[in-house]
């Protein structure tokens, strides 16, 4: 059963434009979200993360925000550039003490140039 | 400071067969975990070492097992392989222990099951 979930399997945008890539979860346990980055032939790389009790950090061009009524998280790239065209997978934890992140499916973003 | 390595990077392996995949940690990272990643799945958890000692395991058979050394190298080892083992391996290092702390990952094994 897929505790976090990306339903879109893809996104292209335009360079300089925002891209927002959406991701649902259902646990209502989790207490803390991560993105990652991963290009090909490399391991996913850390982007940005965020805790239960807030609703959004941002960090440069990449804001996460956090709707826990709705238990939806969003990464928003502003403005977005060729390099970003990667995969991005939305991860989530439950309990502090563990290292044990459920990750979704992935977004594969293609920003044109 | 070298990033977290795994090998062999890939490998072909038959049915029935066993297989294992190494992974060395970031230098000074005492927490090892082991993902696996298929197309339709995304990345799911296998197990966590911290100090040579499993402490979390995931959703797996008893056909998926590792370990972890004084060096804080680890081994994950899969038995009686299955079609279905086909996949991409992460192993992922942190200082310490807990979801909390970043998580570097390794380049991956690509495992590939005929």
């Amino acid at each position: 059963d897929q505790q976090v979930k990306q339903n879109s399997p893809s996104l292209s945008v335009q360079e300089g434009r925002i891209s927002i890539l959406n991701c649902d979860y259902t646990n209502s346990m989790f207490d803390y979200f991560l993105w990652y980055k991963k290009y090909p032939a490399e391991g996913p790389t850390f982007l940005i993360s965020i805790s239960s009790i807030k609703d959004k950090n941002e960090d440069g061009r990449f804001t996460v925000f956090l709707n826990k009524s709705a238990k939806h998280l969003s990464l928003h790239i502003v403005p977005s550039q060729p390099g970003d065209s990667a995969v991005y997978f939305c991860a989530a934890s439950a309990e502090t003490g563990a290292n044990n992140l459920f990750f979704g499916t992935g977004t594969r973003l293609t920003v044109i140039p | 400071k070298a990033g977290v390595t795994q090998t062999p990077r890939y490998l072909i392996k038959t049915r029935g067969q066993q297989v294992t995949l190494s992974c060395s940690p970031i230098s000074g990272h005492r927490s090892v975990s082991w993902y696996q990643q298929t197309p339709g799945q995304g990345l799911q958890f296998l197990f966590e070492y911290f100090s040579e000692t499993q402490r979390n395991k995931g959703n797996f058979p008893g056909r998926f097992s590792g370990r972890q050394f004084s060096n804080s190298r680890s081994e994950m080892n899969v038995s009686t392989l299955e079609l279905g083992d086909s996949a991409l391996y992460l192993c992922a290092s942190s200082l310490l222990a807990g979801a909390h702390n970043e998580q570097f990952f390794g380049p991956g094994t690509r495992l590939t099951v005929l």
